[in-house]
């Protein structure tokens, strides 16, 4: 059984980081795109953006409302990703997923409780 | 960017009704849509992708449909399990939801 377990939601002041990591189970971590999504309270999702499987290169991509901010990177050895967020706006305010896959989705943890608030 | 426009916002139902919900693309998109259900406090679950392919697991009474900038999921017959919340979702060029259908009782 595919799971995605996210780690690391707190609340934190605007303008400081967070790291969000997510622990993966039930299939080959290596051999997938991995994606973050978010969701604002009581709002839509949101794509943030992916990191690709070493066998694309690694290499990822990020929405323009993240880029420049947030980090996605990855640790096969661990079948863990993770989600860097810089520079924390009040807009950022959201649960965060952790997904499998890169353009299209096809598993989301729980997700996790970020709130940037003073 | 691709924006994404669902309707309606909200559809009240009564179960063993046939409902349909529409999602439109600000351009073509090549048939790279999936839609997924959300009921409150869970994550979101991938029903259908490439417009039209069901899910392992997903009941057949959900079905999609459209091509080009217009697509539509059809629930056959509404059931109790099914009041929830569905967004599509573009992935052909980045990714981009839908703002969310909420399927209510009626």
């Amino acid at each position: 059984e595919v799971q995605l377990v996210e780690s690391g939601g707190d609340l934190v002041q605007p303008g400081r980081s967070l790291r969000l990591s997510c622990t993966t189970s039930g299939f080959t971590f290596g051999d997938y795109a991995m994606s973050w999504c978010r969701q604002a309270p009581g709002k839509g999702l949101e794509w943030l953006g992916f990191i690709r499987s070493k066998a694309y290169g690694v290499t990822t991509e990020y929405a323009a409302s993240v880029k420049g901010r947030f980090t996605i990177s990855r640790d096969d050895s661990k079948s863990i990703v993770y989600l860097q967020m810089n520079s924390l706006k009040t807009e950022d305010t959201a649960v965060y997923y952790c997904t499998r896959g890169e353009w299209l989705i096809d598993y989301w943890g729980q997700g996790t409780l970020v709130t940037v608030s003073s | 960017d691709i924006q994404m426009t669902q309707s309606p916002s909200t559809l009240s139902a009564s179960v063993g009704d046939r409902i349909t919900i529409t999602c439109r693309a600000s351009q073509s998109i090549s048939g790279r849509l999936a839609w997924f259900q959300q009921k409150p406090g869970q994550a979101p679950k991938l029903l259908i992708y490439k417009a039209s392919t069901l899910e392992s697991g997903v009941p057949s009474r959900f079905s999609g449909s459209g091509s080009g900038t217009e697509f539509t999921l059809t629930i056959s017959s509404l059931q109790p399990d099914d009041f929830a919340t569905y967004y599509c979702q573009q992935y052909d060029s980045y990714s981009t939801f839908g703002q969310g259908t909420k399927v209510e009782i009626k």
